[in-house]
């Protein structure tokens, strides 16, 4: 079965300095990767999608995520963070069922510091 | 365009009361997610429908919970004799035929159970 662990569940970085979000996955199969942001009472924003075209993604607002499938991370980076940053992401597995449904860690609250 | 929109917003209920949450996908698409969302945790699939069918319902906690999509748009997420352990954000989720991995977010609706 699929799933995600998402390694911190708090990451505190100042305005600025570069962001690192770790996540691994676990998957059977070449598997459909996700980085979505959820800011304070706001929906769930998608920034990036993996599907096995390139490793390295490219997302919105910055973000960029790398699939690594001797290590199964699928870490989310950002040269420089924003105070705009600040909100909580998840990194999520596509099931490999019929149904596409997503699984999802258990995010990572990111505060960045003036 | 508009996006995935959900009503209400906030619901406050009395433990034994029923509650009906509804979902407006994007215009177009086929697939409807339901997923519930505990404080602090990452959201988990209740429920999908592919256009009006019930494909998956898995996730569906106990047969106190329904959702329905009669007509291949709206959705209605349905639970009776509510306790208090269904406190917790509902998310709606949809996506395109072309792009099925892809789902897009509603706002969510935070139910709370007294």
């Amino acid at each position: 079965a699929q799933s995600v662990t998402q390694l911190d569940s708090h990451v505190s970085v100042s305005e600025g300095t570069p962001v690192l979000l770790r996540c691994n996955y676990s998957s059977s199969y070449s598997p459909s990767l996700f980085w979505y942001v959820q800011h304070p009472n706001k929906g769930l924003q998608l920034l990036l999608k993996y599907t096995s075209a390139a490793t390295l993604v490219k997302g919105i607002n910055g973000f960029e995520a790398e699939f690594k499938k001797s290590e199964t991370s699928f870490h989310l980076t950002k040269p420089s963070a924003h105070m705009s940053d600040a909100a909580e992401y998840f990194c999520v597995v596509s099931d490999d069922g019929a149904t596409n449904k997503l699984i999802f860690g258990t995010g990572t609250l990111l505060a960045v510091q003036p | 365009g508009a996006g995935v929109s959900q009503s209400p917003r906030y619901k406050v209920t009395k433990r034994g009361q029923d509650v009906a949450l509804r979902c407006d996908p994007i215009s177009g698409h086929v697939s409807l997610y339901w997923y519930r969302q505990a404080l602090g945790q990452g959201p988990e699939f209740l429920t999908y429908f592919n256009y009006e069918a019930q494909q998956d319902k898995s996730g569906l906690p106990n047969d106190r919970f329904s959702a329905e999509r009669p007509e291949g748009s709206i959705s209605t997420l349905t639970i009776q004799r509510t306790e208090q352990r269904d406190s917790a954000m509902y998310r709606c989720a949809s996506s395109s035929f072309s792009s099925t991995d892809t789902q897009y977010f509603g706002p969510g609706t935070r139910l709370t159970v007294l």
